[in-house]
């Protein structure tokens, strides 16, 4: 499978525990972002990378989140004490930059987080 | 700020009938539209966009800038067309991150 790929699929965890989560992108896809999804609600953007910089987090993105894309391929979203309230599926997707300003972006499968 | 609203959570039509999901969004500058379609136990994948103008699946939908609207509309449904669908946007190419703002979804169920 050539997709975006999310591990782990399922999380649960205690409330006050980190948790990480990884996400391999298509390969050569330059452009990778971070979405969360509630319970009926669409998916919103936490953050996004093109290559290995970070260059726009959404306010949503407290200062417990912090995500990772070291040599520009794969990318992790820590979560540091979790709350209740950061139980969402996590999302991540992926997006090749062209000329002619083409912007599909190829979402994975999730990783959905449930805190107790 | 980016919004879209999609007023139905749930439509519900018989096989055959046509189908409108509605979509209207608020930007201040020029938006891409895109549908994106989730059906079950799979992942969010692209259904169309509003600058290719293709038909995929007898779907079209049409970019009403007047309106704010990009409603995605089929003559006749399908059994298989039963899915979570998604109304998003971003902004059109140039500096920035292209991030996608969604709708919440409207979930669409045809019944045989």
């Amino acid at each position: 499978d050539t997709g975006v790929s999310q591990d782990p699929r399922h999380k649960i965890t205690k409330r006050g525990q980190n948790v990480t989560f990884r996400c391999d992108p298509i390969s050569e896809h330059n452009r990778l972002y971070w979405y969360r999804q509630t319970l009926g609600q669409g998916p919103e953007f936490l953050t996004y990378f093109q290559n290995e910089a970070q260059l726009e987090k959404s306010r949503l993105l407290s200062d417990r989140f912090s995500a990772e894309r070291p040599k520009g391929s794969f990318s992790t979203l820590e979560i540091q004490r979790t709350e209740q309230g950061d139980s969402a599926m996590y999302l991540c997707a992926s997006s090749l930059i062209r000329t002619s300003g083409d912007n599909e972006q190829f979402f994975g499968p999730g990783t959905r987080l449930t805190v107790l | 700020a980016q919004r879209v609203t999609q007023p139905e959570k749930l439509l519900s039509v018989f096989k055959g009938a046509p189908v409108e999901l509605k979509c209207n969004y608020s930007y201040s500058g020029s938006p891409e539209l895109f549908w994106y379609v989730q059906y079950s136990r799979q992942r969010l994948q692209l259904l169309l966009r509003h600058i290719s103008r293709e038909s995929i699946k007898g779907f079209t939908a049409d970019l009403n800038k007047g309106e704010t609207s990009f409603h995605l509309k089929k003559p006749f449904a399908q059994e298989e067309d039963s899915a979570m669908y998604y109304c998003a946007l971003s902004r059109v190419h140039g500096a920035g991150s292209y991030q996608l703002t969604f709708g919440k979804g409207t979930k669409l169920s045809v019944i045989p």
